[in-house]
């Protein structure tokens, strides 16, 4: 079993849509939880970072986290075509010597105009 | 503008050539990593440094190598012994190992052998 599972999609909406993203994950000793947003051909960058548990919101994106059930969100309102992209999750465990992250297979999100 | 700079930003390897990919950052970053990623399988570790003249394998050293010599460089080699190279290679950095959310990515090179 992957540590970290995500559906790679497609996942194809309509411009205004809201938008769902969602992971799963195995390792309880997960604390910092990250979604990255790739453009093709580039590389990750940082959208959202939740620590722990709760919510998070920035603008039309809002992130959250349920450690019980080992599973994260990211909820995009009012989705752009510029939106459109690779979603990666992200997390790592407190105190990691490597200070690594391990990441989820990305879903791909195409918004239509 | 402080960063990661990767290149090239396309390579061709031809079977049983070692290839060096570059990557420097001028964030004064001490850790730095480098991740392989296929389509539809995430970010792969493949070699990580956490301070100069060290470094630790990943999940997926096999058929590659790195070195530290300064802290603004980490250059990947692709041996002839890696079987299956062609795939799209992200180096990232981050300040400290407390900082988790501080990682940068470059903007990757893509490998293929031809």
């Amino acid at each position: 079993q992957k540590e970290v599972e995500q559906d790679p999609g497609p996942l194809s909406v309509p411009e205004g849509a809201i938008v769902s993203l969602n992971c799963t994950y195995s390792n309880s000793a997960f604390q910092y939880f990250m979604w990255y947003r790739q453009y093709s051909r580039k590389g990750p960058e940082l959208l959202m970072y939740t620590y722990s548990s709760g919510n998070k919101e920035d603008g039309r994106f809002t992130a959250q986290v349920d450690k019980s059930s080992k599973y994260i969100s990211l909820f995009i309102r009012d989705s752009q075509p510029s939106d459109s992209a690779t979603y990666l999750c992200a997390m790592s465990a407190r105190g990691s010597t490597l200070g690594r992250l391990y990441f989820g297979r990305g879903t791909q999100l195409t918004v239509w105009p | 503008d402080g960063g990661i700079t990767q290149s090239p930003k396309y390579l061709f390897r031809k079977e049983g050539q070692n290839v060096t990919l570059s990557c420097e950052q001028n964030l004064n970053h001490d850790a730095m990593y480098w991740y392989r990623q296929d389509p539809g399988q995430g970010l792969r570790l493949i070699y990580y440094s956490q301070i100069v003249n060290d470094f630790q394998k990943g999940d997926i050293a096999e058929g590659y190598s790195v070195s530290r010599e300064k802290k603004e460089s980490f250059p990947l080699t692709v041996t002839s012994a890696q079987k299956n190279p062609t795939a799209f290679y992200l180096c990232a950095s981050r300040p400290d190992l407390d900082r988790v959310a501080g990682y940068t990515f470059g903007s990757g090179t893509r490998l293929t052998v031809v």
